[in-house]
Formats: structure tokens, sequence, C-alpha cells
């Protein structure tokens, strides 16, 4: 099963709005990933965020971390209808021993002009 | 600058042929991964390879599925005797180095089995 889950599973928000996103993990992690997918098309990575942070911005980004929660957000600023996508989380736990990533099942983000 | 690139970009295929993707990733990256994708989900994880080594893969991946990465440049991914269930996008992904957590997506092969 994935270890991480995105919640909402959608979003629809008017162009301008501030979009948020949420992503629940069950084990440790040495940092946690967020990408976003554009409808059928490959992943491009947004921003990265380590287990010692607690927030992270690029941009119209801002990433939080909790590691007590296992749980981290993701803010879109000033939504646009180019961020009309699928977002997604991705750990990969620690102790490693794995180079395996898990991916959330994802937010499906619909901004509307 | 080019990206990963893969092919085919789609593929419809009769139940029980095979079928051979190709990921070239970005030159210089030694970390390759395959995943899977269904529709609604998130990427499942298929297998790693660093350089030419397969260093591993997911349980999930029957041995119907094999992968190469032959000399550390592209790689294949196989499927023998498809199956409807194998209908899903194949994405491939490359990594600079270790240390660097960051994957790079190819478009991704749409596989269809009827």
């Amino acid at each position: 099963s994935q270890q991480g889950e995105e919640d909402p599973q959608a979003l629809s928000i008017q162009e301008g709005e501030n979009a948020t996103m949420n992503c629940s993990y069950k084990t440790s992690i040495n940092n946690l990933q967020w990408y976003r997918q554009n409808s059928g098309r490959g992943l491009v990575h947004l921003i990265l965020i380590r287990s010692n942070e607690r927030e992270k911005h690029s941009g119209r980004l801002r990433v939080t971390l909790d590691t007590s929660k296992k749980s981290s957000s993701l803010l879109i600023t000033a939504s646009r209808a180019a961020d009309t996508a699928s977002y997604f989380c991705a750990t990969r736990k620690i102790p490693s021993g794995t180079y395996k990533y898990i991916f959330g099942t994802g937010t499906r983000l619909k901004v509307l002009a | 600058d080019t990206g990963v690139s893969q092919d085919p970009r789609h593929k419809i295929t009769k139940r029980g042929q095979n079928v051979t993707f190709r990921c070239d990733p970005i030159s210089e990256h030694n970390r390759l991964y395959w995943y899977r994708q269904t529709l609604g989900q998130g990427p499942e994880f298929l297998t790693y390879f660093q350089n030419e080594a397969q260093l591993e893969k997911s349980r999930l991946l029957s041995d119907r599925f094999s992968a190469e990465r032959p000399k550390g440049s592209f790689s294949t991914l196989e499927i023998q005797r498809t199956e409807q269930g194998d209908s899903a996008m194949y994405l491939c992904a490359s990594s600079p180095r270790a240390g660097v957590d960051e994957q790079y997506f190819g478009p991704g092969t749409r596989l269809t089995v009827t």
C-alpha cells in the first residue's frame, strides 16, 4: 500500500486563491518531496524538504513538515490556471537499505480561470 | 539540454504478446528508476539501477517483467506475455548521484493491452 496519502483527493478553486494540500506518511524519513503531474504526462519535481527542516519556500510554494505527526503540507499561493495538475508527495523510509520511493495517491487540483 | 526520454510514447498490444520499452536518462545520471502508474494513482516503484547494477526490484514485479541497463546508460523494461492488468503508464526517472534525491521523470510510455 502507498505510504503517502494526500488529502484532499480533489480540490477546485478560483484563480488567485490559495490551494493547500496535505500528505501523511507512516515511517521515519530523510526527506519529503513534492511533485506535480500535468494531465497524462511525467512528473516534475517541485520542492524537497529535509527531516530537520520545518518550512521551506520556493516561489509561490510553501511546504511544511511535521515529523512528529508524520505529515506535510503544500501551499500554492495566488494560484493560476497553469497550476491545474495532480500533486504527489514522495518519501523513502529510513533507516535505508531500500531505494524505493513511495508516492502518495495525489491531490488533483483544478484552478478555474 | 535534453531530459529523460522514453520510447515509445504509446503502445497497444494484444494479450500474450511481449513488449519492450526504452528509457534514456539524462546524461551522466547514474541512478535510474522505473515506475508504473495507473489511473488516479501515484507512481508505483518497480525497480532501481545504479549504473548497470539492478539493486532493487519490487516484490510486485512478477517474473514476466525484466529490466536491464547495459553499460549504465539507457535502460529497457520488457513485459512478457502481457495481461490486461499490465495496462498502465510506465515511467522512467533518473537522478544524478547518491545524496541527490530529486528525480527527473520522462514523459512515460502508455501501454494498452487488449
